[in-house]
């Protein structure tokens, strides 16, 4: 299973765009990374998945390079209520056996 | 549609019980899986289970028990409750392999 790095907390302002960068060096071919967003006391969310080069939704954007040895979630205008903790998951299948400690994002007013 | 659903939300019990607890999965997904999440260990991978078969599991000891029903429906067991045992125990579905996970509120444990 592949291992993640990720900052173990960041902090922000409300309207700046927020990036987190997660170092997955060990990611399987078959692997798709995964971003999940947690509030205190309910369960993760996704935010987005993708494969390889850039992944974008309404919530977020994901960039992954050519070696897929990391990927970066952008959060682009971030408010409040986006203050939560971050988790990258590289795997496959809908469950996550490893989710690791996450990025802590606090954004202020 | 409905989401994942847990019950109970809340629960306290005593050292030395044992406690049951459900997940409904979200209509027409057949794979269920059960996280432990505390301040000090984070989220922790319990087991999986697809078509009321256990397919992977975590590091826990035996007293940590679950199983699936043919609707899909999960429910887990922990036995001889600890107090290390508080924790709120999330619950996972999804389609059959790849895409998201959609989570359940969570039931909290507390074991006093």
């Amino acid at each position: 299973l592949a291992k993640t790095t990720q900052p173990i907390s960041m902090d922000s302002y409300e309207g700046q765009e927020v990036n987190i960068t997660c170092s997955h060096n060990n990611i399987a071919t078959n692997d798709y990374i995964t971003w999940y967003q947690q509030f205190p006391s309910q369960g993760p969310r996704f935010i987005i998945q993708g494969y390889k080069t850039k992944v974008t939704n309404e919530v977020a954007s994901l960039f992954i390079p050519a070696d897929r040895k990391s990927s970066t979630l952008s959060l682009p205008r971030v408010s409040l209520s986006d203050t939560a903790v971050y988790y990258c998951l590289p795997g496959t299948g809908g469950f996550k056996t490893i989710f690791g400690a996450g990025t802590r994002l606090f954004v202020k007013a | 549609k409905a989401g994942v659903t847990q019950t109970p939300r809340y629960l306290i019990k005593t050292r030395g019980q044992q406690v049951t607890l459900s997940c409904s999965p979200i209509s027409g997904h057949r794979s269920v899986s059960w996280y432990q999440q505390t301040p000090g260990q984070g989220l922790q991978f319990l087991f999986e289970y697809f078509s009321e078969t256990q397919r992977n599991k975590g590091n826990f000891p035996g007293r940590f028990s679950g199983r699936q029903f043919s609707n899909s429906r999960s429910e887990m067991n922990v036995s001889t409750l600890e107090l290390g045992d508080s924790a709120l125990y999330l619950c996972a579905s999804s389609l059959l392999t790849g895409g998201e996970a959609f989570f359940g509120q969570g039931t909290r444990l507390t074991v006093v």
